[in-house]
């Protein structure tokens, strides 16, 4: 496809149960950014890839929050035992190292922890 | 003190009126500046990058003003379709984190 694409659009989960949220970005886009979402505040970053190093993870909120990206293109975000403060929308967006125009963003996926 | 900050709003505007928001930023080491619009339960689309001379994209102008550390949007001749949250967003690097304002409500009424 043509932007950035994320699955599932809606996830809802027990308390305490594992999900896995995948990132597919623009083909060819060297970096990839995972933000987090809470209704009525502007996204709060959580993780930064280049390729399949991930440079920055300074945005995590607990050891229960794993990203990667094993080959440089499709990211999965791994939330372990969720709890109810996990609740948000996680946004994954995509660019070239040397764009200077700002990532794009795909449609998010909408996390609902009961 | 929060990295990013903008007034929340809203701003309430008739259309065709001329409305401006501004920005603030706290990193002197800031390198990129953006502003994003989000539609209400969408994802934030880039609207333009700011630029040091300012910048025009039709109705849209954008302003940096390094010294003070403020961006700021204008925006002209203002349309019911222009209601959005705009973004205020700042970056250290190409190869670091958008650090991202709470956001500026707009609405534009007739």
């Amino acid at each position: 496809g043509a932007g950035v694409s994320q699955s599932p659009r809606y996830k809802v989960a027990k308390r305490g149960q594992d999900v896995a949220l995948r990132c597919d970005p623009i083909s060819g886009h060297v970096s990839l950014f995972w933000y987090q979402q809470a209704l009525g505040q502007g996204p709060e970053f959580l993780t930064y890839f280049q390729n399949e190093a991930q440079l920055d993870k300074s945005g995590l909120p607990s050891d229960r929050f794993f990203a990667e990206r094993p080959e440089g293109s499709v990211s999965t975000l791994k939330i372990q035992r969720t709890q109810q403060e996990d609740s948000a929308v996680y946004l994954c967006a995509s660019s070239h190292v040397s764009d200077g125009r700002g990532p794009l963003f795909g449609p998010g996926t909408r996390l609902t922890v009961l | 003190r929060k990295e990013v900050e903008q007034d929340p709003g809203p701003f309430n505007v008739p259309e065709g009126a001329t409305v401006a928001f501004n920005c603030t930023y706290s990193n002197s080491a800031s390198q990129s500046f953006f502003w994003y619009r989000q539609d209400c339960r969408k994802e934030p689309k880039l609207l333009m990058s700011v630029y040091s001379s300012g910048n025009e994209d039709g109705r849209f102008t954008a302003q940096l003003n390094r010294a003070s550390q403020y961006i700021s949007l204008l925006i002209r001749d203002s349309k019911l379709s222009d209601s959005a949250t705009y973004l205020c967003v700042v970056n250290r690097g190409t190869a670091s984190k958008l650090t991202f304002g709470t956001g500026t409500r707009l609405q534009v009424t007739l």
